[in-house]
C-alpha cells in the first residue's frame, strides 16, 4: 500500500525544546516537501528536497532544519529558534514529469 | 514560478454546480494546472491536472483557455462532503522542487 506516513498525527512539547517530526514515503518519488499550515491560511513551503543528500530552504525555513539521508524519509527538525513553531505540518512527495504531489496526512504540534 | 490568484470563499447549495476560477498570468509553456482539495486537519488530496482545453475526470472538469492564464475548476452538483478549501497550483513537467500554494478558496455548501 503506497502512500506517505507522517508521525506522530499529534505532538506536544515544552518551549525551548527541538522536536522532529517524521515523514516516510514508499513511492519511490526524488522530490519531498515540507509545508506548515496556520489556522484558517494556506500551505507555506519550510524545506524541499529533490533529491538524497540534497535540500533547499523554502520560504519560511528560519527556526527549522531538515535532512534527506535516505531517498524514502525527510525529517523535520523543529528548533528551539522558531518562534511560534504551533501549526499543523504537511510532508508531501512528488515524483518525475509533473507528477502529482501526493500528501501524508500531517501532524499537528502544540508546543506549551 | 508561476503566482496563482483565487477567491477566498465561496458559498454554494447542494446539487448546484460551482466553478471556482484561478488566474495565473505569468504560467510557462511547460507548466500543468494541478487542482487540491483539503478537509479540515488533513493533508490536501488531488482533484484533477491539466495542461490545455478541457479535462474531465470522475470528480470534476477543468476548463483551460487557449491563452492558458486562468483555468476554472467545475464541481458537477455538489453536496455537503465538497466543503473544502480547493488550492491551484501551477507547476512544470521537470522536477524543479519549489512548489508553492496560494491561499486557496474555501467552498461553503449549505443544505
Amino acid at each position: 500500500d503506497g502512500g506517505i506516513t507522517q508521525s506522530p498525527k499529534y505532538l506536544f512539547r515544552k518551549e525551548g525544546q527541538n522536536v522532529t517530526l517524521s515523514c516516510e514515503q514508499n513511492l519511490n518519488h526524488d522530490a519531498m516537501y515540507w509545508y506548515r499550515q496556520d489556522p484558517g491560511q494556506g500551505l507555506r513551503l519550510i524545506y524541499y528536497s529533490q533529491i538524497v543528500n540534497d535540500f533547499q530552504k523554502g520560504d519560511i525555513a528560519e527556526g527549522y532544519s531538515v535532512s534527506r539521508e535516505k531517498k524514502e524519509s525527510f525529517p523535520l527538525t523543529v528548533t528551539s529558534a522558531q518562534k511560534n513553531p504551533t501549526a499543523f505540518y504537511l510532508c508531501a512527495s512528488r515524483g518525475p514529469g509533473g507528477d502529482t504531489q501526493y500528501f501524508g496526512p500531517g501532524t499537528r504540534l502544540t508546543v506549551l | 514560478l508561476a503566482k496563482t490568484t483565487q477567491p477566498i470563499s465561496m458559498d454554494s447549495y447542494e446539487g448546484q454546480e460551482v466553478n471556482i476560477t484561478c488566474s495565473h498570468n505569468n504560467i510557462a509553456t511547460n507548466d500543468y494546472i494541478t487542482w487540491y482539495q483539503q478537509f479540515p486537519s488533513q493533508g490536501p488530496r488531488f482533484i484533477i491536472q491539466g495542461y490545455k482545453t478541457k479535462v474531465t475526470n470522475e470528480v470534476a472538469s477543468l476548463f483551460i483557455p487557449a491563452d492558458r492564464k486562468s483555468s476554472t475548476l467545475s464541481l458537477p452538483r455538489v453536496s455537503l462532503s465538497d466543503t473544502a478549501v480547493y488550492y491551484c497550483l501551477v507547476a512544470n513537467s521537470s522536477n524543479t522542487g519549489k512548489l508553492i500554494f496560494g491561499q486557496g478558496t474555501t467552498l461553503q455548501v449549505k443544505p
